[in-house]
């Protein structure tokens, strides 16, 4: 199947951890990505991760892949105002050649 | 890194017209280009994969005579609104994959071209 879900809205103080949560369905799944859009604009690559691995981390985010729940989250850690977007998760799989995307989780940080 | 550009950023065009969207990979050689479309809060929905030098792999539920996709070299693609409505108002995202990027699967998008139409 093809879904990828994500809840809508978080909102986080700054300074503060932000944890973003992404389920998928394709356990064949190759590519596990996390995008960042900000208002009136394209998106923007911030990592993403193989299937083979369990966890990646670039600086202040952590990528944390659960293959048997398949479940992603993404960690911004010292969470900023400028950090407030829109966040997607998303989804290549094997064999295939397009990209699912969830809906996207929108990213509050107050200051 | 990569870039992809979109042209023009912003259109508004009476019902009826038709409007280009173009796409090109700015550094990079892409084999295939990515069309989607984006609804406001909502998610990207891909309208349609464009390949070089052969037809346009469309969505289902996308219509290919009304969005018409022509990817002429390897660095620019286009998408056509023909006819274009004011249901047809989106954000037009392109994306593009680096033909030299070793297998990884990653795309790079443009910034998007927001279409109004009256």
């Amino acid at each position: 199947g093809e879904d990828v879900e994500q809840s809508l809205f978080l909102s986080v103080r700054e300074g503060d951890s932000s944890v973003i949560n992404c389920t998928y369905t394709d356990s064949s799944s190759t590519y596990l990505y996390w995008y960042k859009q900000e208002p009136g604009a394209g998106l923007q690559l911030l990592t993403y991760i193989f299937s083979n691995m369990d966890m990646k981390q670039d600086q202040r985010l952590t990528v944390l892949l659960n293959k048997k729940d398949k479940h992603l989250s993404l960690r911004i850690a010292d969470t900023q105002t400028g950090d407030s977007a829109i966040y997607f998760c998303a989804e290549t799989w094997t064999g295939g050649f397009k990209t699912i995307f969830g809906a996207g989780t929108r990213l509050f940080v107050k200051a | 890194g990569a870039v992809v550009s979109q042209h023009p950023s912003r259109v508004i065009c009476k019902s009826g017209t038709s409007v280009k969207i173009e796409c090109r990979s700015l550094d990079f050689q892409a084999t295939t280009m990515f069309w989607y479309r984006q609804f406001p809060k909502q998610s990207l929905m891909l309208m349609a994969t464009s390949n070089e030098g052969s037809k346009a792999t469309y969505e289902q539920g996308v219509e290919k005579d009304k969005f018409l996709i022509n990817h002429a070299s390897l660095t620019l693609s286009t998408l056509t609104v023909t006819s274009a409505h004011p249901e047809d108002s989106s954000f037009y995202i392109c994306s593009a994959r680096d033909r030299g990027s070793g297998g990884a699967l990653q795309q790079y998008f443009g910034p998007g071209t927001r279409l109004l139409v009256l």
